[in-house]
């Protein structure tokens, strides 16, 4: 079945330092991706998706690239803040089978960013 | 647009009490999703529905969950009677089937806690 595989966290950064929080996947199919941000106390909001391999996504600073040969989804920015401190969750769409319409979820990465 | 609404945004019972936590999702959107979120167990997708009908219910836990969703605009998870193991955060999400990859929008999530 379709899997999605996170870094471990917590990730600990200093203000200004560069990001990387690897994702991987297994799906079958043509799945769109995605990465969700969830700031302390908030429901999950998506920061970028892309929905076709070699595409990238980006936003706020923060842009990952759908790899379909090494199955990845990377999240980077190139300069984190301490405001970017919160917990990221990259996820695949099932684009079929009997879980169409279905999300599948990493575990999700706790990143706090330190002044 | 609204968004996803979500009532109550806190829930306090005593255990062997009813529960009922409501959802409207984003006006046009065929898909809802209810989500379970706990420090332990992380984020759980409890059931989902397509078109007002339950298409996969594998994630709810037991028989004391139930949900439903009578229309295109409402949706309830009920828990009868709470345990204070279902103490967490309750999101529900919706989503357009089409061409945006089906990407969920999630509501700003109920926080329960049975004592």
């Amino acid at each position: 079945g379709n899997s999605v595989t996170q870094m471990e966290g917590p990730v600990t950064l200093s203000e200004e330092a560069f990001l990387t929080i690897n994702c991987t996947y297994t799906a079958t199919g043509y799945p769109s991706l995605f990465w969700y941000v969830q700031y302390p106390g908030e429901g999950l909001q998506l920061l970028l998706k892309a929905t076709k391999a070699d595409d990238k996504g980006s936003n706020k600073g923060f842009e990952a690239t759908y790899r379909k040969e090494t199955t990845s989804f990377h999240l980077e920015k190139g300069s984190v803040q301490v405001s970017d401190s919160a917990v990221y969750f990259c996820a695949l769409s099932n684009a079929g089978g009997t879980s169409y319409g279905k999300l599948t979820f990493g575990q999700g990465t706790i990143l706090t960013v330190h002044p | 647009d609204a968004g996803v609404i979500q009532s109550p945004r806190h829930e306090v019972t005593e255990m062997g009490q009813e529960v009922t936590l409501r959802c409207k999702p984003i006006s046009g959107h065929d898909y809802l999703f209810w989500y379970r979120q706990t420090m332990m167990r992380g984020l759980e997708l409890l059931i989902y529905f397509n078109n007002n009908v339950p298409i996969d219910d594998s994630g709810m836990p037991e028989d004391r969950f139930s949900a439903k969703m009578p229309n295109a605009s409402f949706s309830t998870l009920k828990i009868q009677p709470s345990e204070p193991r279902d103490s967490a955060v309750y999101f529900c999400a919706s989503s357009l089937s089409g061409r945006n990859g089906y990407e969920q929008f999630f509501g700003p999530g109920t926080r329960l806690t049975v004592l």
